[in-house]
């Protein structure tokens, strides 16, 4: 069936450091993506975002790429802080009109070391 | 910033009982969604709302449930008998006529 899938569970890293996290997606026909932060108690919070006729965008920190040929998407935040040490899920839209919807992928999570 | 305001935060029931989740989406927005997350789990596609009707539901979303938008401002998601298994995070969520997808801060559903 069709998923979105996350490669690994839990992620460390150094304060400071950059933090990669990776995703997989199985459905060739998803046309946006996007990652969400979820802090414990809290729901999903948008970071950033990218169409399908894009390979990388950037925001504040954080960079998403796009590979469709494998399809495979990439989370890249620049100097980890603290304050970045959450779950993180990348989710997928099939676009539909009013049938349009997200598919979320299992969250990993970041943990920051001082 | 416009928000998804959902309520109350934390909801305790007993087996059996109903349950409504309420929801507030953001005023101009068209399209709006439940979602839920069991603990440790991902987040879960129930259903989809458009128009004044359900646009599509998932496998979860079965006679038990039902989602009412009954005043052109709150969007409810109603369990009428509450099972241990619908313990779970609930979010509700709302789009504009593109992509913008926002979410609530979710209710903590825990039925005892």
């Amino acid at each position: 069936g069709e998923s979105v899938g996350l490669h690994l569970p839990t992620l460390s890293v150094q304060e400071g450091d950059n933090s990669i996290i990776n995703c997989a997606y199985s459905n060739s026909a998803s046309d946006y993506f996007i990652w969400y932060k979820q802090e414990s108690g809290k729901g999903p919070q948008f970071i950033i975002d990218i169409r399908s006729n894009m390979d990388k965008r950037q925001g504040q920190r954080v960079t998403v790429l796009l590979n469709k040929t494998v399809k495979h998407l990439s989370l890249q935040i620049a100097a980890t802080q603290p304050g970045d040490s959450a779950v993180y899920f990348c989710a997928e839209n099939l676009w539909a009109g009013a049938n349009s919807k997200l598919t979320f992928g299992k969250g990993i999570t970041l943990s920051v070391r001082p | 910033e416009p928000e998804v305001t959902q309520t109350p935060s934390h909801q305790v029931t007993q087996m059996g009982q109903e349950v409504i989740l309420r929801c507030v989406p953001i005023s101009n927005h068209l399209y709006f969604y439940w979602y839920r997350q069991i603990l440790g789990q991902k987040v879960e596609f129930l259903v989809s709302f458009y128009n004044n009707e359900i646009s599509e539901k998932s496998e979860i979303f079965d006679d038990q449930f039902s989602v009412e938008r009954p005043d052109g401002s709150n969007f409810t998601l109603k369990i009428r008998s509450t099972k241990l298994e619908d313990s779970a995070m609930y979010f509700c969520a709302s789009r504009t006529g593109d992509y913008g997808y926002t979410f609530g801060s979710g209710t903590r559903l825990t039925v005892v």
